[in-house]
């Protein structure tokens, strides 16, 4: 069975604050990562994908490490907005011309005034 | 609006009661899928469709059923629920699942069954 863990948190961090989560995966061939999001019991919402060489969206970035097989999120100047539920996904192939989709449990972040 | 649409949105039940959740995306898309939410648990994927009348189980299919025989609608059939299927529902779609793409989730459906 895949596994994708995730720190559960909560993270309490002030506003302002840099924040990193980080996403393990136990499948070494696993092919795509993605970050999504996830307010308080409502639909995930995609985030960022994560690529290889890393990538970066505004106050977010995204890292794939393959070697030691996690993915990151670093959020920074946090913002009361940025309070939610974040999930890294993991995507493998499970067959010809089929994937498979794994979630993790996601971490969840306050950002405090 | 290019949307993911379930309903209902909440529902309450009892057990033996046989329901329908329906879910219907305008987007075309070839990919649907079903996932329950619960606390401590995260995710987990019931069935899934890579394209009409080709459905497929997921981690957790057990006491759910799915049909897709139109491309935009994959509705998730519970024939005799039971109270260990109280759960947050989400339904899904992305184009394909070639591995870059997106999946688009619906907005949710809360179901107790008592």
């Amino acid at each position: 069975r895949k596994e994708v863990e995730q720190d559960p948190g909560p993270f309490n961090v002030p506003e302002g604050a840099t924040v990193a989560f980080n996403c393990t995966y136990s499948n070494s061939a696993s092919q795509s990562f993605f970050w999504y999001r996830q307010d308080c019991r409502k639909e995930p919402k995609l985030l960022m994908s994560v690529y290889s060489s890393g990538n970066e969206d505004g106050r977010f970035t995204a890292q794939l490490n393959r070697a030691s097989q996690y993915i990151s999120l670093l959020i920074r100047d946090s913002k009361l907005s940025d309070s939610a539920t974040y999930l890294c996904v993991v995507i493998d192939r499970s067959g010809a011309g089929s994937y498979q989709l794994t979630f993790g449990k996601g971490t969840k972040l306050s950002v405090i005034p | 609006e290019a949307q993911v649409t379930q309903n209902p949105r909440y529902l309450i039940t009892v057990t033996g009661k046989k329901l329908t959740v329906t879910c219907s995306q305008n987007m075309n898309h070839e990919y649907m899928s079903w996932y329950r939410q619960d606390p401590g648990l995260g995710l987990r994927q019931i069935y899934y469709s890579m394209n009409v009348e080709v459905t497929d189980k997921g981690d957790v299919p057990e006491g759910y059923k799915v049909s897709r025989k139109e491309k935009r609608n994959f509705p998730l059939i519970l024939e005799s629920p039971s109270p260990n299927q109280t759960s947050l529902y989400f339904c899904a779609s992305s184009l394909s699942i070639r591995p870059a793409e997106t999946q688009y989730f619906g907005p949710g459906t809360r179901l107790l069954v008592l």
